[in-house]
C-alpha cells in the first residue's frame, strides 16, 4: 500500500535561518505531489506542485522554493524565513491525471520567531 | 486560475439536525469536485467527491449535490452526529487534458461543530 511521510512534525527557527521540509511517498511510481501551507485562517493554499522528477510549478510569489530531486521525494525550502512563513504545511500525492483522492502527509508545524 | 469560495465559515448544529456547507467555483473546465474533513490535529482526508458528470452522489449520512451551470455544489451531512464535527474544505479541480496541471483548489473551510 502507498504511504506519504513528512518531516520534521515541528520546527521553531528564527527569522533569516534556512528551511528544509521532506517529503517521501512509498508504495508508487511517478506521483503528483503538492506542497499545500493552512494558516491561521484554515485555508489550505497550493504552493508547488511537481508531475515529474525537476518540473516544479509555482502557484503564488512567496520566499519559498521546491525541489524534486527523486520521484518520490519532493522538498519544500527556504533560505531566510520570514515571520509570515509560520504555518502548517502539507505534502500531499495523487496518482494520474483527475483520477481522484488527494494523499496527505501527517504535516509540519513551522513556526518562525 | 479556479477560484473556489465556501460557505459558511463556522456551522454549529445540534445533534441529529442536517448541516449544509456550499461552495462555488470559477472555472467552467473544472469537472472533480471533492470533500475533505480535517479533525483537530489530524490531516485531511477525504469523505465524498463528484464528478460532472453526475448531479448528486450519496455515502450514507453525507451526499454532494452539483449544479454545472451554476458553478456550484453543495455537501449534505444528515443526522448529525458529535464525531462529525471537523473542519470540511471543498476542493475542484479539472484534469491534465484541460490543462488544469492536476491541480486541486481548496475552498476556506467550515468549522462544523455538532452540539449535544
Amino acid at each position: 500500500s502507498q504511504t506519504i511521510h513528512q518531516w520534521p512534525a515541528t520546527l521553531v527557527q528564527p527569522v533569516g535561518s534556512p528551511l528544509s521540509l521532506e517529503c517521501t511517498v512509498e508504495g508508487t511510481s511517478n506521483p503528483n505531489l503538492y506542497w499545500y501551507r493552512q494558516a491561521a485562517g484554515r485555508g489550505l493554499q497550493l504552493l508547488f506542485y511537481s508531475v515529474g522528477i525537476g518540473q516544479i510549478s509555482s502557484e503564488v510569489p512567496q520566499n519559498l522554493s521546491a525541489s524534486r530531486p527523486q520521484d518520490r521525494q519532493f522538498i519544500l525550502s527556504s533560505k531566510k524565513l520570514l515571520l509570515s512563513d509560520s504555518g502548517f504545511y502539507l505534502c500531499a500525492w495523487r496518482q494520474g491525471a483527475n483520477t481522484g483522492e488527494l494523499f496527505f502527509g501527517e504535516g509540519s508545524r513551522l513556526t518562525v520567531l | 486560475g479556479e477560484n473556489v469560495e465556501q460557505h459558511p465559515s463556522t456551522l454549529s448544529v445540534q445533534e441529529g439536525d442536517s448541516a449544509v456547507i456550499k461552495c462555488t467555483y470559477s472555472d467552467s473546465a473544472s469537472n472533480y469536485f471533492p470533500w475533505y474533513k480535517q479533525e483537530l490535529g489530524k490531516r485531511p482526508q477525504l469523505i465524498i467527491d463528484i464528478r460532472s458528470n453526475v448531479g448528486e452522489k450519496k455515502d450514507q449520512r453525507i451526499a454532494v449535490t452539483l449544479n454545472k451551470t451554476a458553478k456550484h455544489f453543495s455537501l449534505h451531512i444528515t443526522e448529525t452526529q458529535p464525531e462529525d464535527s471537523a473542519v470540511y474544505f471543498c476542493a475542484a479541480s479539472r484534469g491534465i487534458l484541460t490543462g488544469g496541471g492536476n491541480k486541486l483548489t481548496f475552498g476556506t473551510g467550515t468549522q462544523l461543530k455538532v452540539e449535544l
